[in-house]
């Protein structure tokens, strides 16, 4: 079973500039969720998609932004880079969130340097 | 006051002895916890969810969880090297605003030392 794969891995964008990150999540897995982690803040939640909506947000600019399609993949663009957008973004995958106890996998990370 | 606190480590311990790590939240809303492991450089990888009062056992593996104290805890016992990593403690809270969101601790680095 193929786990949460992102692409690219790495990448290093200009400030100013903007960027696409994706996720394809597990087999199955209809929930989305995007995480920035530095070491200054730890892992933060960005926002969760199920079913081609978003459905929770977190505190971040309205510079990050996200969506889903039918096949449950993600993306996540970043506009007007600027040297703190600096992170590992994870995404993590799940069945979905109605259950409390629902278990989360995350992707590999893409690394973003802004420069 | 952060919502979810580790205790800060570094923690050390030697090949075999029992790892403790702990963690605090102040939501009392709470449902799940979580506990990921974070090698170096790569993504977490989940050890363990818990979400009732007491002890969950899943190998060399605990996790306890007491609600009233606002407290969940993870050891590991007979502590390989190949366990030296950062631990996140997360959580989920109760409610539809909460989809996809865990909430994280800063993590705790363990080092096991031959």
């Amino acid at each position: 079973k193929a786990g949460v794969t992102q692409t690219p891995r790495y990448l290093i964008k200009t400030r100013g500039q903007q960027v696409t990150l994706s996720c394809s999540p597990i087999s199955g897995h209809r929930s989305v969720s995007w995480y920035q982690q530095t070491p200054g803040q730890g892992l933060q939640f960005l926002f969760e998609y199920f079913s081609e909506t978003q459905r929770n947000k977190g505190n971040f600019p309205g510079r990050f932004s996200g969506r889903q399609f039918s096949n449950s993949r993600s993306e996540m663009n970043v506009s007007t880079l600027e040297l703190g957008d600096s992170a590992l973004y994870l995404c993590a995958s799940s069945l979905d969130w109605t259950e409390p106890y629902t278990e989360a996998f995350f992707g590999q990370g893409t690394r973003l340097t802004v420069v | 006051q952060k919502e979810v606190e580790q205790n800060s480590g570094p923690l050390s311990v030697p090949e075999g002895a029992i790892a403790s790590l702990n963690c605090t939240y102040s939501d009392r809303g709470s449902q799940s916890f979580f506990w990921y492991r974070q090698y170096s450089g790569k993504s977490p990888e989940l050890i363990m969810f818990i979400y009732s009062n007491g002890d969950k056992e899943d190998g060399r593996f605990t996790a306890q969880l007491n609600k009233a104290s606002q407290y969940v805890s993870l050891l590991i016992r007979d502590s390989q090297p190949s366990d030296s990593a950062t631990y996140l403690c997360a959580l989920t809270n109760a409610g539809g605003t909460s989809y996809g969101k865990l909430t994280f601790g800063q993590g705790t680095i363990l080092t096991v030392h031959p």
